[in-house]
């Protein structure tokens, strides 16, 4: 079972480049979520889905860009990279329900020049 | 919205002694679980233990137990028998009926000394 696949593990960028991390689960959980932690940071939602079809914006969505359209799969988009968006990022998916623990992918280290 | 202040940014602790994580928690909703996770150097994203909001019982997982105390909107990880391999961040979450995804607090790094 492979749980939650995050490609690629590692990234580098140029400022305005645009890119895809791409984030697939096989557990057919409805949520899933991508969050960044920052160097010595704890982690922020970016955006998130309760479902095919539905996402939300998170804490700090702005730059990114997200779709949903089979329960699989959750990629984040880059629209136009910038050194500020350097960071880790996780994908994570659970099922629904408040005592639900989330599992996570084995983030992807990018790096904006 | 829900909210994790983790007050401790880093700690020691002697091999085979215990510690205390702490964590509290702000939310409006009556429905809530707390989450911890642990996050090597290697930076996976580990999950240790779960709380409840309307569990009577405080949670215990091994070495890990979740020292819950609602009224103080408190959820403290204690680790008793610490290792060396317990060297790592730690992370205290809340996830709400009302909220899709868990809220993270800022962590605990923390650290075994041999």
């Amino acid at each position: 079972n492979a749980g939650v696949t995050q490609t690629p593990k590692f990234q580098v960028l140029k400022t305005g480049q645009s890119m895809t991390l791409q984030c697939a689960q096989d557990m057919n959980h409805e949520y899933m979520s991508w969050y960044r932690q920052d160097p010595g940071m704890g982690l922020r939602l970016i955006h998130y889905s309760v479902g095919a079809g539905i996402t939300d914006q998170g804490e700090v969505p702005n730059g990114y860009n997200v779709s949903r359209s089979t329960t699989e799969d959750f990629p984040l988009r880059l629209l136009s990279a910038a050194p500020s968006q350097t960071s880790v990022y996780f994908c994570a998916s659970r099922p629904g329900g408040s005592n639900e623990k989330l599992f996570f992918g084995s983030g992807t280290q990018l790096s904006v020049l | 919205a829900q909210k994790i202040t983790q007050t401790q940014p880093g700690m020691f602790v002697q091999e085979k002694e215990a510690v205390t994580l702490d964590c509290t928690y702000d939310t409006s909703d009556p429905s809530y679980g707390l989450f911890w996770y642990k996050q090597p150097s290697s930076g996976e994203m580990i999950f240790l233990i779960y709380q409840g909001s309307y569990d009577q019982q405080n949670a215990t997982e091994g070495r890990y137990s979740l020292n819950f105390q609602k009224a103080r909107k408190s959820a403290n990880l204690v680790i008793s028998a610490s290792q060396l391999g317990d060297s790592a961040m730690y992370f205290c979450a809340i996830g709400t009926n009302a909220g899709n995804m868990l809220t993270f607090g800022g962590g605990t790094r923390l650290m075994v000394k041999p």
